[in-house]
């Protein structure tokens, strides 16, 4: 079955230590979106790729960042975890902008200690 | 801009009574309307869109909505209510053109045995 993918499930990964989590898709979406949920709170986008062109939010901090290689990938790396990034990441990916609904992950939990 | 307004924290239905989960959006232009639903540690799933057409949409597992354009409305109804439909629920709009999805602060649905 056509889905997306992201591993790991579960996260765990020290103060400062750079972390990077992985997205695949099987369903050859243009769209590729990074999402950060924290406790049953709406989904924030933190950014997104349309092909190859990158859309990074405003109020995303710089020390997340993402790298899509090629249409079936896309990472989120955070390059210094604070307590505060604990959260549920999620993927999404769309066919195009619009009507088209999102397909989203598992989500990956991640924990900072 | 575009926004949706989720009113209520929690909704509490009786098994077998009708379920309605409210939204309002605010969008410029055309809306496109989704309802997505989310289990504990899951990735959300997506339930049903409003694009065009007929103000009542129906979607996956006997839930579906109503478009009403004058009251910027679109809830979420079932007709029964069952215990695993207990879930987060969120409503989300995007405008024409738009890549980005603005979702609700969700509904958390408990249904009662």
């Amino acid at each position: 079955d056509a889905m997306v993918i992201q591993n790991p499930r579960y996260q765990v990964t020290q103060f400062g230590k750079p972390v990077t989590l992985s997205c695949s898709q099987t369903l050859n979406h243009n769209v590729m979106y990074w999402y950060q949920q924290k406790s049953s709170q709406a989904p924030k986008l933190l950014f997104h790729y349309y092909d190859k062109d990158f859309n990074n939010e405003a109020d995303t901090p710089d020390n997340f960042q993402s790298r899509r290689p090629n249409t079936s990938f896309c990472f989120l790396d955070i390059r210094s975890p604070g307590l505060g990034d604990a959260a549920m990441y999620l993927c999404a990916t769309s066919r195009s902008a619009g009507s088209y609904e999102q397909y989203f992950g598992p989500g990956t939990r991640l924990t900072v200690t | 801009a575009q926004s949706v307004a989720q009113p209520e924290d929690q909704v509490n239905v009786a098994e077998g009574n009708p379920l309605t989960v409210k939204c309002t959006y605010s969008v410029s232009g055309n809306p496109y309307l989704f309802w997505y639903v989310q289990y504990p540690n899951r990735g959300l799933q997506f339930l049903l869109k409003y694009i065009t057409g007929d103000n009542l949409v129906k979607g996956s597992y006997g839930f579906e909505a109503e478009f009403n354009k004058s009251q910027t409305s679109f809830h979420l109804k079932k007709p029964s209510a069952l215990v695993s439909d207990s879930a987060l629920y969120f409503c989300a709009v995007r405008g024409w053109g738009n890549n980005r999805l603005a979702f609700g602060k969700g509904n958390q649905v408990v249904v009662i045995p």
